[in-house]
């Protein structure tokens, strides 16, 4: 079965630290990946997502995010966080042959910033 | 926010009582879906429709039914809600954008319904 998986449970950083947040998923096929936002009490929003060419994608509020193939891997990125990042990240999978577009989400990964 | 309006917000219910929640959208898209998400799982997909009528099962679908009537509307039924069914649902739509040539399509969520059964 498809999953998806975040090393990282809570990450604690302080303002202009960088952040790296990991996600690995098991599917040797073709791949369209997302990173999602929650911030606190509110809905999921889109970050950024990757369907096909530069392995390098940019998103929203500084975020970026590296597909490695030959790892499984989608990390996300960012290069100086800062207070308002303080919410809890999703990185999703919906592979290639899936019927209806389901996604898969990894567990999720709580980011605390200190100000 | 895609148009995706969820109801109700919030809801306290008691074990073997049922619960319908609803999903309206007002952007016709096809594709709906419903999500649970809990402390340590993520989000787990229960249901999900590709048109009127026209549905079919997630991971997580056991205790759960759902109907799609009409394009807008997309209704989550717990028969009989137990404790193992507090959660918060997560409805969410399909939309295709198209960039340079390239289709993609990506979920958008509503703002959730916090579900508890006591």
């Amino acid at each position: 079965a498809q999953s998806v998986s975040q090393h990282n449970h809570h990450v604690i950083l302080s303002e202009a630290a960088s952040l790296e947040l990991g996600c690995n998923y098991s599917y040797g096929g073709t791949v369209n990946l997302f990173w999602y936002v929650q911030y606190p009490g509110q809905h999921l929003q889109l970050l950024l997502k990757y369907f096909s060419g530069d392995p390098l994608v940019k998103g929203i509020k500084g975020f970026e995010a590296e597909f490695i193939k030959s790892k499984f891997s989608f990390n996300l990125r960012k290069p100086s966080v800062q207070w308002s990042d303080t919410a809890e990240y999703f990185c999703a999978v919906n592979a290639g042959n899936n019927q209806g577009g389901k996604l898969i989400f990894g567990q999720g990964t709580e980011l605390s910033v200190k100000p | 926010d895609a148009g995706i309006t969820q109801s109700p917000r919030h809801k306290v219910t008691e074990t073997g009582t049922p619960v319908t929640l609803r999903c309206h959208q007002t952007e016709n898209h096809r594709y709906m879906y419903w999500y649970r998400q809990d402390p340590g799982h993520g989000l787990r997909l229960i249901h999900y429709s590709y048109g009127v009528k026209d549905t079919d099962k997630g991971e997580v679908s056991d205790g759960y039914s759902v109907s799609r009537s009409k394009t807008e509307d997309f209704l989550l039924t717990l028969e009989s809600a137990t404790s193992s069914q507090t959660s918060v649902y997560f409805c969410a739509i399909r939309g295709r954008e198209t960039s340079g040539g390239i289709s993609t399509d990506t979920q958008y969520f509503g703002p959730g319904t916090r579900l508890t059964v006591l």
